[in-house]
C-alpha cells in the first residue's frame, strides 16, 4: 500500500515481557516519528528519525524504550520489561524532509494498540 | 497547563448544525495542524496552516497568530463527521508535533 503501515495492529503482553512494534513508512519519506497515545488523550511525542539518525529521543519515557531505524526505512520501537502504564496506542508517522523551511504534513499509520496485563 | 488546549472536549450536535472546535496554544509555532481520528486509531491530516484561513469542502480552518488561537468549523454537519478532532502545533525549529487532547464530536441523525 501507499500509506504508513504498522504491525501488529494489536499486541497483548504480560507485564515484564519485551515487545517490538514495527513501522513501514511511506517510500521515500525521510522523517519518521513515534508517538504514544493513552486512552482518551492526544498523542505524545516519543522520538524522531531523519533517515537512520535518531535526532530527537527526548520523549522516550524511560530507558526501557528503544527505537531504531538502521537502514533509514523501516523502524522498530522496542519496549523492555513492559509495565501496565505502557498500555497505549503507539502511532508512527512519516514525512518528506523539511525543504527550505516549508512544513511537510505527517502521514500517520493506524497504530499498534498495546495492552499490558 | 498543557501547551495546546482544545475546547470543548466533547460535542454532540444534530445533523446539519454548524460546528466549531477551538484550539489555543501557549508556545511559538511554525505551523498548526488539524487532524481527524476515527475509532480504530487512524489519523488523517485535515489542514496545515501558519496564517489566515483554509477551506476544504465543508471544513474551514482559521488561525490568529497574535491571539495564538485556531478554530475548525464544519458546515452542514453529517453523522460521518463523527470522530475525534485533534489540534497539533509544530514548535519553531522542531520536527515533532505537540498535540491537544482532542475533541470528540458526535453528530446525530
Amino acid at each position: 500500500g501507499a500509506g504508513v503501515s504498522q504491525s501488529p495492529r494489536y499486541k497483548v503482553a504480560k507485564r515484564g515481557q519485551d515487545v517490538a512494534l514495527r513501522c513501514d513508512p511511506i517510500s521515500g519519506h525521510v522523517s519518521l516519528f513515534w508517538y504514544q497515545q493513552a486512552l482518551g488523550q492526544g498523542p505524545e511525542f516519543l522520538t524522531y528519525f531523519q533517515n537512520e539518525a535518531q535526532l530527537d529521543k527526548s520523549g522516550l519515557p524511560s530507558d526501557r524504550f528503544f527505537a531504531e531505524r538502521p537502514e533509514g526505512s523501516v523502524s522498530t520501537l522496542k519496549i523492555q520489561r513492559t509495565q501496565q502504564e505502557d498500555s497505549a496506542v503507539y502511532l508512527c508517522a512519516s514525512s518528506l524532509a523539511r525543504d527550505r523551511g516549508l512544513n511537510q504534513p505527517q502521514h500517520f499509520g493506524d497504530g499498534t494498540r498495546l495492552s499490558i496485563l | 497547563k498543557n501547551e495546546v488546549e482544545q475546547s470543548p472536549q466533547n460535542l454532540t450536535a444534530q445533523e446539519g448544525e454548524f460546528i466549531t472546535i477551538n484550539c489555543s496554544y501557549s508556545v511559538g509555532i511554525s505551523a498548526l495542524h488539524w487532524l481527524q481520528q476515527h475509532p480504530g486509531g487512524g489519523i488523517v491530516s485535515l489542514f496545515m496552516l501558519s496564517s489566515g484561513k483554509k477551506k476544504h469542502g465543508r471544513l474551514i480552518a482559521t488561525i490568529n497568530i497574535q491571539e495564538k488561537h485556531s478554530s475548525l468549523h464544519i458546515t452542514a454537519s453529517h453523522p460521518r463527521d463523527s470522530a475525534v478532532y485533534i489540534c497539533a502545533v509544530r514548535p519553531p525549529g522542531a520536527q515533532k508535533l505537540v498535540f491537544g487532547q482532542g475533541t470528540r464530536l458526535t453528530i446525530n441523525p
